[in-house]
């Protein structure tokens, strides 16, 4: 069983589009992620959700909206797909952080292309 | 601002010598660090960690140190195996919250 899964794994779309990527955890964490790895490898946090509620927020265009319909799920929609948003999304779990920072698991990736 | 930098993007080592991955970091805020592995076409993996309050931790072949007034850390991996091939990121985080601040990572080849 795949801990943090997410689909699609591949997406090749135009710009202006609007896409969603979708994100399932069953490992039974509070804490969900966005993560992107950009062209030059660079992995950023894009957002993170707890417990259903947004916590983290990376100056990423509104543009990008996350949706976590509950706290297994955390959803990725992208509005107007533009070049430069091709990249590596990954999702991502844990368990809240408190005195220490717990250990953060990752899906596969989702390599967006736009054209 | 790229607050944690891994200066090498590759690097080669032989079946059974000793793999070193190295990793700086510029804000002293940071409190914990930890190494992911990445290999091809799969999400990071976590391999090891280390609190601010130790300079060393160990779990098997892979040891990582820490250097805070140098602000440096590093992985060693002792004997290095041709599986280890892959992609190491290096990421800190502050005060016990889990936002990760990663590097770019250092692609590592185990040659036999």
């Amino acid at each position: 069983d795949t801990a943090v899964s997410q689909t699609p794994k591949y997406l090749v779309t135009q710009m202006g589009n609007d896409k969603s990527i979708k994100c399932e955890q069953n490992l039974g964490h509070d804490t969900m992620y966005w993560y992107k790895q950009d062209s030059k490898k660079f992995l950023k946090i894009m957002f993170s959700y707890n417990n259903k509620e947004l916590i983290i927020n990376e100056t990423v265009p509104n543009r990008f909206s996350p949706k976590s319909p509950d706290k297994a799920h955390l959803n990725l929609h992208i509005n107007s797909l533009e070049l430069g948003d091709s990249a590596v999304y990954f999702c991502a779990s844990s368990l809240t952080g408190t005195s220490i920072t717990n250990t953060i698991y990752f899906g596969e990736g989702s390599w967006l292309t736009v054209v | 601002d790229q607050q944690v930098k891994q200066n090498s993007p590759s690097l080669s080592v032989q079946e059974g010598r000793i793999s070193i991955l190295n990793c700086d970091y510029t804000n002293s805020m940071f409190d914990y660090f930890l190494w992911y592995k990445k290999y091809p076409a799969e999400g990071p993996t976590f391999l090891i960690s280390i609190s601010s309050i130790k300079d060393k931790n160990e779990d098997g072949r892979f040891t990582v140190f820490l250097n805070k007034s140098a602000k440096h850390l590093s992985l060693h991996i002792v004997p290095s195996q041709p599986g280890d091939s892959a992609v190491y990121f290096c990421a800190a985080s502050r005060g016990g919250g889990n936002k990760l601040t990663f590097g770019t990572g250092t692609q590592l080849k185990v040659e036999l």
